[in-house]
């Protein structure tokens, strides 16, 4: 079965660039989630959706990051315009969410490696 | 601020010795997991646990959830190369759909 499938894998842009990171989730999962990566921060929540619906985005950085799920098979994440501090590795994750466990289990994607010159 | 805090955060040992690792934090948490790294890998769930106090143990990696359920740990038996990794907790605060508090990870070398 195809896991969590992320493009691209690895991304280099030059500051003020945008940047369109994207996930297939897995077929069936009705949660996604966009985290990221620094050596510095750890890995970091930025946004989930249920049901393709934007639940919680406090984590979303500043207004230069937005993210959309305009079907269950589909998300982007974009950054515009991208600064050097952004680099990261960025993770898409599903889950199935039944309502009735106490928590789901997330499964990861590969991760992006976006690097921003 | 770092709502978990994990120790050490690098650990290097030879095959066969035994490890514990730590994952703390000031806020109570519904459940929590830990995840396992591999580099140009996405972390990968190892174990859920939920209650106070509970211990669930994974061939030669045990896990044990705080009585307050504020921190936990890892501890694994007779260390093999094949350990080596990034090892992540990961806190729950809500139930179900929520996402996940990750600590900064414990990077763990296993040497032969």
């Amino acid at each position: 079965d195809a896991g969590v499938i992320q493009s691209p894998r690895h991304e280099v842009t030059e500051m003020g660039q945008e940047v369109t990171l994207r996930c297939k989730p897995i077929s069936g999962h009705n949660s996604l989630f966009w985290y990221r990566q620094t050596m510095m921060r750890g890995l970091e929540l930025l946004i989930y959706f249920n049901n393709n619906v934007p639940i919680d985005d406090s984590g979303m950085p500043e207004d230069r990051f937005s993210a959309k799920m305009p079907n269950a098979s589909f998300s982007t994440l974009k950054i515009q315009p991208s600064e050097p501090r952004d680099s990261a590795v960025y993770f898409c994750a599903s889950s199935f969410t039944s309502g009735r466990a106490y928590v789901d289990t997330q499964y990861f994607g590969p991760g992006t490696r976006l690097t921003v010159l | 601020t770092q709502l978990l805090e994990q120790s050490p955060q690098f650990l290097s040992i030879q095959e066969g010795e035994n490890l514990t690792v730590y994952c703390n934090s000031s806020s109570v948490f519904s459940s929590l997991q830990w995840y396992r790294q591999e580099p140009g890998e996405g972390p990968v769930l190892l174990v859920t646990v939920v209650t106070g106090g509970e211990v669930k143990k994974l061939k030669r990696l045990t896990f044990q959830f705080g009585d307050a359920r504020k921190d936990s740990s890892l501890h694994i038996t007779a260390a093999q190369p094949g350990d080596t990794g990034l090892y992540l907790c990961a806190g729950v605060r809500g139930g179900g759909a929520d996402g996940l508090t990750f600590g900064k990870g414990t990077h763990l070398i296993i040497q032969p």
